[in-house]
């Protein structure tokens, strides 16, 4: 089982619709990190959370350390919001090792 | 800033040759970290150095697998032998610590091996 799960894997979306992408983990954390991957396979950080909520533009991006889960979330969707979003944890203090999930496909339909 | 440089872009070798990767971390950043990505295994760090000395190598495949970082502007990630399942985009990432911890990425290295 992977330590970092992430759901749904493919997601299929009008324009306009509020976007929700999840990730559990099942190990001890000391911060996770949300990446956006492009199409044409460039890579992104989108955030860095050790805890509370954080907001950038249409993203948001959430966490509940005592659930060990975190949250995407993207207001107001638009085509190019198109990407494979990555959720990746870092294990131990003081180590800066990513452990990654297997990302969630976000198609945004016009 | 140029941002993170890796050469070359894309490769194809056969079998059995070495392969030299290499990556121009972004100036003032002291960690610099090498990722693999498959369709199989997804993305998946293979060492990162913190002040040109490497920290975790845990995830280096095997010996065929060594990186060095000889100065703060440079690293390299050797394969030899090179195999097909070698296969793979190959990231380089820095980074500096100072409370977003934020990763900036390179746009990879597309590795066919024949």
């Amino acid at each position: 089982k992977n330590e970092v799960e992430q759901s749904p894997q493919n997601l299929t979306a009008q324009e306009g619709e509020f976007i929700t992408i999840n990730c559990s983990y099942s190990v001890g954390i000391s911060a996770l990190h949300w990446l956006q991957q492009h199409p044409g396979g460039g890579i992104v950080s989108l955030f860095m959370l050790s805890s509370g909520k954080k907001k950038h533009g249409r993203l948001i991006a959430t966490i509940n350390i005592q659930e060990k889960h975190s949250s995407l979330h993207i207001t107001a969707s638009h085509p190019r919001d198109s990407a494979v979003y990555i959720c990746a944890v870092i294990k131990d203090f003081g180590n800066e090792k990513l452990t990654f999930g297997t990302g969630t496909r976000l198609t945004i339909i016009p | 800033d140029a941002g993170v440089i890796q050469s070359p872009r894309h490769e194809v070798t056969e079998m059995g040759q070495e392969v030299t990767l290499r990556c121009k971390p972004i100036s003032g950043h002291d960690y610099l970290f090498w990722y693999r990505q498959t369709m199989m295994r997804g993305l998946e760090l293979l060492i990162y150095f913190n002040n040109n000395v490497p920290i975790d190598d845990s995830g280096m495949p095997e010996d065929r697998f060594s990186a060095k970082m000889p100065n703060a502007s440079f690293s390299t990630l050797k394969i030899q032998p090179s195999e097909p399942r070698d296969s793979a985009v190959y990231f380089c990432a820095s980074s500096w610590i100072r409370g977003d911890n934020e990763q900036f990425f390179g746009p990879g290295t597309r590795l066919t091996v024949l």
